[in-house]
C-alpha cells in the first residue's frame, strides 16, 4: 500500500519562506493534496496537484511534484506566525478514494 | 453554511458504554469518510461510503459500525467503548475525482 512521509519539524522565522517536504511510494498517485491543521480545529485544504503537472502556484503556496523521486514540496513564501499549524500531505492512489495521509509536519513560525 | 459537520464536537465517556457520532454534509457529494485522528496526530481512514454503499472498511474492530441512511448522513456507532478509541474523529465527503473536505472532528475521551 502508499506509504507518505514528512519530516516532523520545522521552525523559521517570520518573513522567510518555509518548505515542508514529503515523499510518497506509490507511483500511481493521481492526486496529491496539502492540507492544514489549525491547534484543536479540522482539516483545510490547502491546495492540491495532479500527477501529470510538475507544479503550481496559489499566492503565497507552491506545490512542487518531482514524480520520478516520489517527492512532493510546499513552500510558503512570506511566513506569517498565522502559518503555525500542522501541515498534512496526503495522496489518493489509482482510481479509488482512499486518501493516505504522511504524518504530518509541525510548522513553527518564530518572531 | 456549506459544511461537513459533525456532532457532538466532545464526547466523554465511561469505558464499556455505547455512543454515536453524526455526519452531515450539504455539498451534495456522493462520498464519505470516517478518519481517526490518535494522539500522536497520525490520521488514518476508517471507513467511506458511496452512495449509502460501503466502500472502504479498513482494519478496524467490529465495535465500530458505520450508518448512512442517506448519501448527505454517515454516522459512527462504537460499542463497548475501550480506553485506546480516545482520539478524534474525522469525517469527511467528497465528489469523484475532487478532494475531501473534512468536518471539525470529534473528540472522544474515554475515562
Amino acid at each position: 500500500g502508499e506509504d507518505v512521509e514528512q519530516s516532523l519539524f520545522l521552525s523559521v522565522r517570520e518573513g522567510d519562506s518555509s518548505v515542508i517536504n514529503c515523499t510518497y511510494t506509490d507511483s500511481s498517485s493521481t492526486y496529491l493534496y496539502w492540507y492544514k491543521q489549525e491547534p484543536g480545529a479540522g482539516l483545510q485544504l490547502l491546495t492540491y496537484i495532479f500527477s501529470n503537472m510538475d507544479m503550481k502556484q496559489d499566492q503565497r503556496l507552491t506545490v512542487l511534484l518531482n514524480k520520478k523521486d516520489k517527492h512532493l514540496s510546499l513552500r510558503i513564501a512570506d511566513t506569517q506566525t498565522g502559518d503555525s499549524a500542522i501541515y498534512f500531505c496526503a495522496a489518493i492512489t489509482g482510481g479509488g478514494n482512499k486518501l493516505t495521509f504522511g504524518t504530518g509536519t509541525q510548522l513553527k513560525v518564530e518572531l | 453554511d456549506t459544511a461537513v459537520s459533525q456532532t457532538p464536537k466532545y464526547l466523554v465517556t465511561q469505558m464499556g458504554n455505547d455512543k454515536s457520532i453524526k455526519c452531515e454534509q450539504n455539498l451534495g457529494h456522493d462520498t464519505m469518510y470516517w478518519y481517526k485522528q490518535d494522539s500522536k496526530k497520525f490520521l488514518k481512514i476508517m471507513f467511506s461510503y458511496n452512495n449509502k454503499e460501503l466502500i472502504i472498511n479498513e482494519t478496524v474492530p467490529n465495535r465500530f459500525s458505520p450508518k448512512s441512511p442517506d448519501k448527505a448522513h454517515l454516522n459512527l456507532h462504537i460499542n463497548s467503548l475501550e480506553l485506546g478509541d480516545s482520539a478524534v474523529y474525522f469525517c469527511a465527503s467528497s465528489q469523484e475525482g475532487r478532494p475531501q473536505h473534512f468536518g471539525d472532528g470529534t473528540r472522544l475521551s474515554i475515562l
